[in-house]
C-alpha cells in the first residue's frame, strides 16, 4: 500500500498562474484533508472531505477550492495563485481503525509563488 | 471556539534528560486529543492520542481536564527523538493543530 500519495513535490509559480495539486489514498478512507503548514503557525486545515461528494470549508479556505474526484482522490486548486500562498501542503486521510480517528499525511508539496 | 496552544517554539535538552511538550486546548466537550511527530525528511505521523492511555518510543501524555492539557513527556530523552511535536484535537471531522515545538535533544 502507497498510503496517501501528492504530486507534485516541488512547484514554482509566478503570481496569477493556477495549478492544482493531486492527492490519493488507497486505504477506502471517508475523510481526506488539506492543509497549509508555515513557519511558527504548524497545520493550518484548507478544506475536507467528510466523505465522497462532501467538501467543507476549514480555517484558511480563500484563494482555494477543492474537489473529491471519487473516494480515493481530493485535489486542491488554486486558481490565481498569490506570493501569501508559498507554503507546503498536505494532504491526509483518516481512519476510524484500531488507533481510532489517526490521519495518514502525504509526503507535501513544498510551493512557491513568486 | 476550538485552539491548541504549543508555548514553546523550541526546546532542547541534553540526551538522558527529561522532556517535557507543553500543550494547552480549548475545548467546551470531552476532548479527543492527539501528539503527532515529524521526523526530519519524513511524514507527518501519529506518536499517540490520550484514549489509548499509550507509551510510544518511551513517550506518554496525560489528559488534564483541569488544566486543560495534555503535555508529552518522556524521562530521558534520546537523540533520535529530535523532532517536531504537534499536538492536536479532534472535533466533528475536524483538527486543530498547534504551532508545534522543535524538540533538539544534544548528545
Amino acid at each position: 500500500n502507497a498510503g496517501v500519495t501528492q504530486t507534485p513535490k516541488f512547484q514554482v509559480l509566478k503570481t496569477g498562474q493556477s495549478m492544482t495539486l493531486q492527492c490519493a489514498q488507497d486505504m477506502n478512507h471517508n475523510s481526506m484533508y488539506w492543509y497549509r503548514q508555515d513557519p511558527g503557525m504548524g497545520l493550518r486545515l484548507i478544506y475536507y472531505s467528510a466523505s465522497e461528494g462532501t467538501t467543507d470549508k476549514g480555517e484558511v479556505p480563500n484563494g482555494y477550492n477543492v474537489s473529491r474526484l471519487n473516494k480515493r482522490e481530493f485535489s486542491l486548486r488554486l486558481e490565481s495563485a498569490a506570493p501569501s500562498q508559498t507554503s507546503v501542503y498536505f494532504c491526509a486521510s483518516r481512519g476510524t481503525g484500531g488507533r481510532g480517528n489517526e490521519q495518514f499525511f502525504g509526503p507535501g508539496t513544498r510551493l512557491t509563488v513568486l | 471556539a476550538q485552539r491548541v496552544t504549543q508555548p514553546e517554539k523550541l526546546l532542547s535538552v541534553f540526551k538522558g534528560a527529561p522532556v517535557e511538550l507543553k500543550c494547552n486546548y480549548s475545548y467546551s466537550g470531552s476532548p479527543e486529543l492527539f501528539w503527532y511527530v515529524q521526523y526530519s525528511r519524513q511524514r507527518l505521523q501519529l506518536l499517540l492520542r490520550h484514549i489509548s492511555r499509550e507509551s510510544i518510543k518511551g513517550f506518554t501524555a496525560d489528559l488534564n481536564k483541569g488544566e486543560t492539557s495534555f503535555h508529552l513527556k518522556k524521562p530521558f530523552a534520546q537523540e533520535e527523538d529530535s523532532a517536531m511535536y504537534y499536538c492536536a484535537l479532534y472535533n466533528f471531522n475536524k483538527f486543530y493543530f498547534g504551532s508545534g515545538t522543535k524538540l533538539n535533544v544534544k548528545p
